[in-house]
């Protein structure tokens, strides 16, 4: 069952304004991720936070990590209009040394549309 | 890095005939690789977990019979939709853990 909200749900922005995105889950978790999806393709892996993480960055991503709200979000600075994608954080509970390890729990997802 | 190979990334088929769609792990071996579908607009929803030479594991309202799950390989896992309707196109996508997690580039069935 999906147990990850997100919130905006769809979020429109200009070229250079910076994009937050925000993922709330339900369960005790090993690590979240966030993946990116073009229109109609396969999912494009951004970042992997692990529990025990309050903050990663990768190029202009930034994602933080709350586990004491369950809740995560994601910043995209300067944002391209080529960063226009549904963006989707995904839950693993057990991470590596699960026997579920790979089973993941997605979110509901946030559109981002950035217009040039 | 690790590669998940699917096909077909796009078919359309008649209601009522099987659709099979293939997950490759190209160069790692993955003892359970993961089947998830996507609807238009929405999030991914796991459908089963497939175990190398044994059954897969569904989800709660995930048919088993109709969704066929066969993990012979640890490099091959395949999905086949049998009795297609309308209702069950959509995006299907697998995944494995070799390196990290990876993903296939999804397949998107079209039941007419």
């Amino acid at each position: 069952s999906q147990q990850g909200e997100e919130d905006p749900q769809a979020l429109s922005i200009q070229e250079g304004e910076n994009a937050t995105m925000n993922c709330s889950y339900k369960t005790s978790i090993n690590n979240l991720q966030w993946y990116r999806q073009n229109s109609g393709r396969g999912l494009v892996h951004l970042i992997l936070i692990r529990s025990n993480e309050r903050e990663k960055h990768s190029g202009r991503l930034r994602v933080t990590l709350d586990t004491s709200k369950k809740s995560s979000s994601l910043l995209i600075t300067a944002s391209r209009a080529a960063d226009t994608a549904s963006y989707f954080c995904a839950t693993d509970p057990f991470g590596a040394g699960g026997t579920s390890y790979g089973k993941l729990t997605f979110g509901q997802g946030t559109i981002l549309t950035v217009h040039p | 890095g690790a590669v998940v190979s699917q096909h077909p990334s796009r078919v359309i088929c008649k209601s009522g005939t099987s659709v099979k769609i293939e997950c490759r792990s190209l160069d790692f071996q993955a003892t359970t690789m993961f089947w998830y579908r996507q609807f238009p607009k929405q999030s991914l929803m796991l459908m089963a977990t497939s175990n190398e030479g044994s059954k897969a594991t569904y989800e709660q309202g995930v048919e088993k019979d109709k969704f066929l799950i066969n993990h012979a390989s640890l490099t091959l896992s395949t999905l086949t939709v049998t009795s297609a309707h309308p209702e069950d196109s959509s995006f299907y996508i697998c995944s494995a853990t070799g390196l990290g997690y990876t993903f296939g580039s999804g397949t998107r069935l079209t039941v007419v």
